[in-house]
């Protein structure tokens, strides 16, 4: 099946910073969407974006399908934006499920 | 508009037990999902649905049932549970495959 790999892993930040997560995916995908879970476990969905760039506030994705990767852009961090960054892919072939990388986990310090 | 919900928040069960957690969503969405999430394995599906009265397996269905008796909710059923099943489990629903997916808040189960 699809590998979805998180670069890097874990990240620490002083607030203010600007940061760039990765999300490599091995195989064409249909869409790809990107979540934070907030210390409380919550799941936010950030953004669904199968190509191109969207912006929301301070946070940015970019998605390059061809390929075959996707980055999340976040500046002028804050403390609120820690948590774990996940990036999810529904692969072409008609799966209509999708497949989770294993998330980078973002520590903003204040 | 609650979004998705879940019950219950946590629980605690014995080798053996039963156990249902419910999932309701208010967004009138087609496709429902059970996760489970554990330490390092990012979220894994366990079953999902893709309309009232359908059900289907995901990656890591067994020891698991599931039903979809009503649109707006989805039920995981345990009916003997084992430590492995410890975990948070987390519900999701979108209105189509694949679409954005809205997720709930999470029921942490501590099999003993």
């Amino acid at each position: 099946g699809i590998q979805v790999e998180q670069s890097p892993p874990d990240l620490i930040l002083q607030e203010g910073a600007n940061s760039t997560l990765r999300c490599n995916f091995s195989d064409s995908v249909n869409n790809l969407q990107w979540f934070h879970q907030n210390p409380w476990g919550q799941l936010i969905n950030l953004f669904y974006i199968p190509s191109g760039t969207k912006q929301n506030g301070r946070l940015s994705a970019t998605t390059v399908a061809t390929e075959r990767y996707s980055l999340l852009y976040i500046s002028s961090s804050q403390t609120t934006d820690s948590g774990v960054y996940f990036c999810a892919v529904d692969p072409q072939g008609g799966s209509e499920k999708l497949v989770f990388g294993k998330g980078t986990k973002l520590t903003v310090n204040p | 508009n609650a979004g998705v919900t879940q019950t219950p928040k946590f629980r605690v069960l014995k080798t053996g037990q039963s156990m249902t957690l419910l999932c309701a969503q208010d967004m009138n969405h087609e496709y429902m999902y059970w996760y489970r999430q554990d330490p390092g394995m990012g979220l894994r599906l366990i079953h999902y649905s893709v309309g009232e009265g359908t059900t289907a397996k995901g990656e890591v269905p067994d020891g698991y049932n599931v039903s979809r008796l009503k649109k707006q909710n989805f039920l995981l059923g345990l009916e003997s549970a084992a430590p492995s099943q410890t975990s948070v489990y987390f519900c999701a629903s979108s209105y189509a495959g694949a679409y954005e997916q809205y997720f709930g808040p999470g029921t942490r189960l501590t099999v003993t």
